[in-house]
């Protein structure tokens, strides 16, 4: 078992649609979660970043943490099809650690 | 927001030569930076973590004396793939944290290397 799982898709929406991406893991030590975007032959783009749990909402962008189902979510609102990419969650256990990735999954909007 | 620029973006050399690859911290300094590499359609898997003034910290599977790291300042560490083969042909990533900062970690734009 990996110890993020990301669905790597892809997944295809409709412009305007909302997006719900996820990532499940299993080290309880995981206290820092980010998401990024990357476009194809580019560097992953820092989108969201948490600590612990709870929300963290940034225009069109909403990240979710939820520790005790070790559950992480991403919402994008009104999609664009600018937001066609691959988005990473990325998780460490501590501040400056190594980071563990998902998979990647896959967007496609659609106009 | 933090920003980590790395040279070359692209690169084609010949089978047994060597690849330099850079990464600097342009508005930060940064004492750990990570190295990656990325197949097509694959994530990212970390290869070693750099150590500004110590030897690098390499990943399981991954060879010390092909992936040479250096991290000799707070704002650049380098990567070369020394005697080059088709097989090291890869997108190659690094990453660095803004200490003083409270965002996550920001990535290089990456290094194609293909090697004919």
């Amino acid at each position: 078992q990996k110890e993020v799982e990301q669905d790597p898709g892809p997944l295809s929406v409709p412009e305007g649609a909302i997006v719900s991406l996820n990532c499940t893991y299993s080290n309880s030590a995981f206290q820092y979660f980010m998401w990024y975007r990357q476009y194809s032959r580019k560097g992953p783009e820092l989108l969201m970043y948490t600590y612990s749990s709870g929300n963290k909402e940034d225009g069109r962008f909403t990240a979710q943490v939820d520790k005790s189902s070790k559950y992480i979510s991403l919402f994008i609102r009104d999609s664009q099809p600018s937001d066609s990419a691959t988005y990473l969650c990325a998780m460490s256990a501590g501040y400056g650690n190594k980071l563990v990735f998902g998979a990647g999954t896959i967007l496609r909007v659609k106009s | 927001g933090a920003v980590v620029s790395q040279h070359p973006s692209r690169v084609i050399c010949k089978s047994g030569t060597s690849v330099k690859i850079e990464c600097r911290s342009l508005d930060f300094q940064a004492t750990t930076m990570f190295w990656y590499r990325q197949f097509p359609k694959q994530s990212l898997m970390l290869m070693a973590t750099s150590n500004e003034g110590s030897k690098a910290t390499y990943e399981q599977g991954v060879e010390k004396d092909k992936f040479l790291i250096n991290h000799a300042s707070l704002t650049l560490s380098t990567l070369t793939v020394t005697s080059a083969h088709p097989e090291d042909s890869s997108f190659y990533i690094c990453s660095a944290r803004d200490q003083g900062g409270e965002d996550g970690y920001t990535f290089g734009s990456g290094t194609r290397l293909t090697v004919v």
